[in-house]
């Protein structure tokens, strides 16, 4: 199985901050790779897949980069409805699994 | 409205069954590849299991193979899961979760989830 490395796992940063957070796979997987946000009891919901390709009607300031091993999910202006948990999860093949999570936290 | 929406979850003991039921509606649930994945308390999320829209390729996670069966029913727009030898760490928040229909590959509908909870 290809393992998911992300990190943080846990950030702090303020309203207006740009912040970046990294999903290293074990497995070059080319971009098969989503980003996806969860609230506090709530569903995740996808922002980013094909590593780049900006979900419909999520704002622009999430944008997704990278491809092989090594990926990027940035927030450039962090908004308060962007603090939440943030999971990578690769589609190269089964099974299909996700990274640890990354909780971005107000300072 | 396109939704997904799980039952089925409740209190099981340990090396118990239960069955999970998903119920679609709004698009149409034949076209698509669905999926079950879970989150325990406090965790992070762990895929389960994948079954094509005519249920000609069915996938399952390590942790589930063997125990757990995946199914669904076109004509009744609806998903399964069938889950047998229940353990202590099975005990999580299973969400029913829709694979895009698109050449891009990713999760683009969950449900709200059904809590199962393994303990004696």
């Amino acid at each position: 199985a290809i393992q998911l490395t992300q990190s943080p796992s846990s950030l702090s940063a303020s309203v207006g901050d740009r912040v970046s957070i990294t999903c290293r796979t074990g497995h070059a997987i080319s971009t098969a790779l989503a980003w996806y946000q969860q609230k506090p009891g709530k569903a995740p919901k996808p922002l980013i897949y094909d590593a780049s390709r900006l979900e419909s009607g999520v704002p622009s300031r999430f944008s997704g980069s990278g491809s092989g091993t090594d990926f990027t999910l940035t927030i450039s202006s962090l908004q308060p409805e962007d603090f939440a948990t943030y999971y990578c999860q690769h589609f190269n093949s089964y099974p299909l699994t996700f990274g640890g999570g990354t909780k971005v936290e107000i300072k | 409205e396109v939704q997904l929406v799980e039952s089925g979850g409740g209190l099981v003991k340990p090396g118990g069954s239960l069955r999970l039921s998903c119920a679609a509606s709004g698009f149409s649930f034949r076209n698509y590849t669905m999926n079950w994945v879970r989150q325990a308390p406090g965790k992070g999320l762990e895929w389960l299991s994948s079954i094509t829209s005519s249920s000609t390729y069915i996938y399952y996670a390590d942790a589930v193979r063997g125990r757990f069966t995946i199914s669904r029913d076109n004509a009744k727009n609806s998903l399964f899961l069938q889950m047998s030898s229940l353990r202590a760490e099975d005990t999580a928040l299973y969400y029913c979760v829709r694979e895009t229909l698109t050449t891009s590959w990713y999760f683009d509908l969950w449900g709200r989830g059904t809590l199962v909870t393994v303990s004696s």
